[in-house]
Order: structure tokens, then sequence, then C-alpha cells
């Protein structure tokens, strides 16, 4: 079974809207950490946002802010006031407690392109 | 403060051909070291961690390896490349146990 789902395998957004990415996670983990990941087309790796298993607040850092829904196992980050510059692969990943948090799964990533 | 080298940033090998790819990590102690593929437009694979000196976690049993001969350096080969050995490459570390991983520039390789 996948451990990460990441579902859109590309998705538009109008600049300046708002926009959803999904991630589904799979583990049976209590303690775990969810990230983001953004890849331009230069290829560099660039982390978004981090949400802590026990954490009760959603994370969020200044336009990205991450829906955690711990009973639904899905951790969706969402882009607000999307600019230009947001096109781009986005990429979800997770460290679970039963890798003593040495490994790092990643999904198959979203395209997102914003159109002007 | 902590900067990650990884290269050389693009490499063309025929089929058959050894690899060496050289990640180094300076600025930090005792990070956990990671080697990652990525085919064309796909997602990320895990290939290789290393939580120390020696000590290497494979998670794809092919014709790669990786070894870490120093704290701060992690190195994947392979004896003999195959087409599908192609993709971008990246090297990564962390430290700590709820930390994000940093990412190097990446190596596309190309094997023809």
């Amino acid at each position: 079974a996948q451990k990460i789902t990441q579902t859109q395998p590309g998705m538009f957004v109008q600049e300046k809207e708002a926009v959803t990415l999904d991630c589904t996670y799979d583990t049976s983990d209590q303690s775990y950490g969810l990230f983001w990941y953004k890849q331009p087309s230069s290829g560099e790796m660039i982390f978004l946002i981090y949400q802590g298993s026990y954490d009760e607040q959603n994370a969020t850092e200044g336009r990205y802010s991450l829906n955690f829904q711990k009973a639904r196992k899905s951790a969706n980050l969402v882009i607000s006031a999307s600019q230009l510059g947001d096109s781009a692969m986005y990429f979800c990943a997770m460290r679970e407690a039963s890798t003593g948090y040495q490994k790092v799964t990643f999904g198959t990533g979203t395209k997102l392109q914003v159109i002007p | 403060s902590q900067t990650i080298h990884q290269w050389p940033a693009t490499l063309v090998q025929p089929v058959g051909s050894p690899l060496s790819l050289e990640c180094t990590v300076e600025g930090t102690s005792n990070p956990n070291l990671y080697w990652y593929r990525q085919a064309a437009g796909r997602g990320l694979q895990l290939l290789f961690y290393s939580v120390g000196i020696g000590q290497i976690s494979s998670e794809v049993p092919q014709n790669l390896s990786a070894s870490r001969p120093q704290d701060r350096q992690f190195i994947l080969s392979s004896k003999k490349l195959l087409l599908s050995d192609s993709g971008f490459y990246l090297c990564a570390w962390s430290v700590g146990l709820h930390e994000k991983l940093f990412f190097g520039s990446g190596t596309q390789l190309s094997v023809l």
C-alpha cells in the first residue's frame, strides 16, 4: 500500500485564487510528521510546511496552510492568493515513529499551474 | 550555516558503465543522509538512507549501492548502469527526529 497518496496529477488555478492540493497518508503509528515541498522547474526542492501528528493547530506559513484531518488521515495543502511563481510540482511526505523517524516517504506529486 | 553539495549537475553515461555520485554536507554533525531518484515527471523514490558512518539502509534492491565513508559524505554507486537508471538524483540531509529534509541541487543522469 502507498504510504502517501496524491490523487491529483495536475491542477489549474487562476491567479489570486486559492487552491487545495490533496494528500492522504497511511500509517498505524500515533507519532508521525507530515511535510510539503515545492519543486519548481529548476528541480530544487523547497520546504513549505510541517505538521506533527500531535499538533492540535493546523500549521500555517505565510500563504501556505495545512488542513490536517487526523481521523481521515489527510493533510491537504492550501495555497491562498495564488501567484504565477507558485507553478511547480508539489510533494507531500511523511516521517513515522516506527522507522525511528529516519525514513522520509514522498508521494507522487501534483503539478500546479497558475493561470494569469 | 549548513550547506549541501552534490555533483555533478548533469551526467551522460553509456549503458554498462560505472557510476559514482557524491554528496557532502557542511556545517553540521552526524546528519541523516538520503538518496532519492525522480523519474521524469514522477515522484521521489527513496533509494538509500544512512544514520551514521557505514550504516546504510536500502529501499531499492537493484544495481545501485551507497556508501558513507565519512560522517558528512554520501556516495551513490553502480558497477554497471542500466537504461532504467536514468533520472534525477537528489541527495538530502536532516538532523533530528522531526526535522525537514534539506536537498542538494540534484544530478540529472542520462543513460544511453
